[in-house]
């Protein structure tokens, strides 16, 4: 069964530096996500990307993040200068074109903890 | 309450016994789903209900929904140790068409053998 896969499983770094998450979305899906589970906190909503371009943010998704897809197949976040709130579970996600019902197909996540 | 809270959070029952969690919402909604989430993995969605259905069934799963109160429930039946998870609602404004969904604080299963 296709699947989103996301890379890598842990990231550790610190306050400050730069991070590339990555996803490879279903491939034939259209919209991709991402989202955020900070520990014992709500999943929040973060950014969706459709046609090459951002169609939602969310008012955490601020100037130190941003999304790229660089080829056919990978989906990345990235976070410029990462500080320690931005420890989390981050989880990408993908929906078909037919996206009436909005399924949403979610990544096993990226643990981040900066340090 | 805030968008997507659902009760309890915590529910630890024995296996066979039936999970019964609840979820409620505030903006106008074209469909609601229920996932699931097991310890430090992502979430898979089981169940989606339209608004304009009060009952969907999909095996032992049973999913409510309420549009005049805004609230759903998602029963599970004769549950199972490997049902051990967290349930999340999640929504998506019909009003604004955004495909965000806004994800409910959860409900922890615990399923004892």
């Amino acid at each position: 069964e296709p699947e989103v896969t996301q890379t890598p499983s842990h990231q550790v770094t610190q306050m400050g530096q730069e991070v590339i998450l990555r996803c490879v979305p279903i491939s034939n899906h259209l919209y991709f996500y991402w989202y955020r589970q900070i520990l014992g906190q709500k999943v929040e909503f973060l950014v969706s990307f459709y046609n090459n371009e951002i169609s939602e943010k969310s008012e955490i998704f601020d100037d130190q993040f941003s999304v790229e897809r660089p080829d056919g197949s990978n989906f990345t976040l990235k976070i410029r200068s990462t500080k320690l709130e931005d420890s989390a579970m981050y989880f990408c996600a993908s929906s078909p074109p037919t996206g009436a019902k909005n399924i949403q197909y979610f990544g096993a996540g990226t643990r981040l903890s900066v340090l | 309450s805030q968008q997507g809270e659902e009760d309890p959070q915590a529910l630890s029952i024995q296996e066979g016994e039936n999970a019964t969690m609840n979820c409620s919402y505030k903006t106008s909604i074209n469909n609601l789903q229920w996932y699931r989430q097991n310890s430090g993995r992502g979430l898979v969605h089981l169940i989606l209900i339209r608004s304009n259905e009060r009952e969907k069934h999909s095996g032992r799963l049973r999913v409510t929904l309420d549009t005049s109160k805004k609230s759903s429930s998602l029963l599970i039946t004769a549950s199972r140790a490997a049902d051990t998870a967290s349930y999340f609602c999640a929504t998506a404004s019909r009003d604004t068409g955004r495909r965000a969904l806004t994800f409910g604080s959860g409900t922890r299963l615990q399923v004892q053998p």
